[in-house]
């Protein structure tokens, strides 16, 4: 079955700090990966997307690129900010099983910035 | 307005006790999910319903039900509340016509706590 491993937080970074969140995959099909949000008492809301192999998903200076060979999905911003301070969750779909709209989700990892 | 809502916001309740969550969206989307969030779990998908005549159970529909009244509202019931149900829940929503990379837009979430 599918399934996705993110790295253990919390994350504690201060403020301009480069930041990586590691997330890798496994997948039946061809999946379509996503780095999800959510804000202190919040939803989740979507933050960047990949759906093929050597897509950059980008938003907000964040940043992944999907790579197939090593199965990851690697969230990435070169100067973080206390307002990025969150949970970020990796997920995937995967369409080639008919489910193309069902998410498969990491454990999350919560990231702090300080000043 | 938010375009996907969610009642209660919090809720307290005993052991055994039937309780109702409920979701309404504005967003005119078909598919609706139910999920539950744990610390350390990440997002577990309950149900999900793909337009108003199609139900589908999720990894953990065990101890839930769900009715989808409309295609702007999908409830979740608990049939007799366990302490073990005590969770964060959150309500979704997607368009199928975005094809790959179908984004999903949550809701608020409900916390719910069994005593």
């Amino acid at each position: 079955g599918n399934s996705v491993t993110q790295m253990e937080g919390p994350v504690t970074l201060s403020e301009e700090a480069f930041l990586t969140i590691n997330c890798t995959y496994t997948a039946t099909g061809y999946p379509s990966l996503f780095w999800y949000v959510q804000y202190p008492g919040e939803g989740l809301q979507l933050l960047l997307k990949a759906t093929k192999a050597d897509d950059k998903g980008s938003n907000k200076g964040f940043e992944a690129t999907y790579r197939k060979e090593t199965t990851s999905f690697h969230l990435e911003k070169g100067s973080v900010q206390v307002s990025d301070s969150a949970v970020y969750f990796c997920a995937l779909s995967d369409a080639y099983t008919g489910t193309a709209s069902k998410l498969t989700f990491g454990t999350g990892t919560r990231l702090q910035v300080t000043l | 307005d938010a375009d996907v809502t969610q009642t209660p916001r919090n809720r307290i309740t005993k052991t055994g006790k039937r309780i109702m969550l409920e979701c309404s969206q504005t967003k005119g989307h078909d598919r609706m999910y139910w999920y539950r969030q744990d610390p350390g779990l990440g997002l577990r998908l309950i149900y999900y319903s793909f337009d108003v005549k199609d139900i589908n159970k999720g990894e953990i529909s065990d101890g839930y039900s769900v009715s989808r009244q409309a295609q702007a509202k999908f409830s979740l019931s608990l049939e007799s509340a366990i302490p073990n149900q005590t969770a964060l829940y959150f309500c979704a929503t997607s368009d199928p016509e975005q094809g790959l990379g179908e984004t999903q837009y949550f809701g608020p979430g409900t916390r719910l706590l069994v005593l």
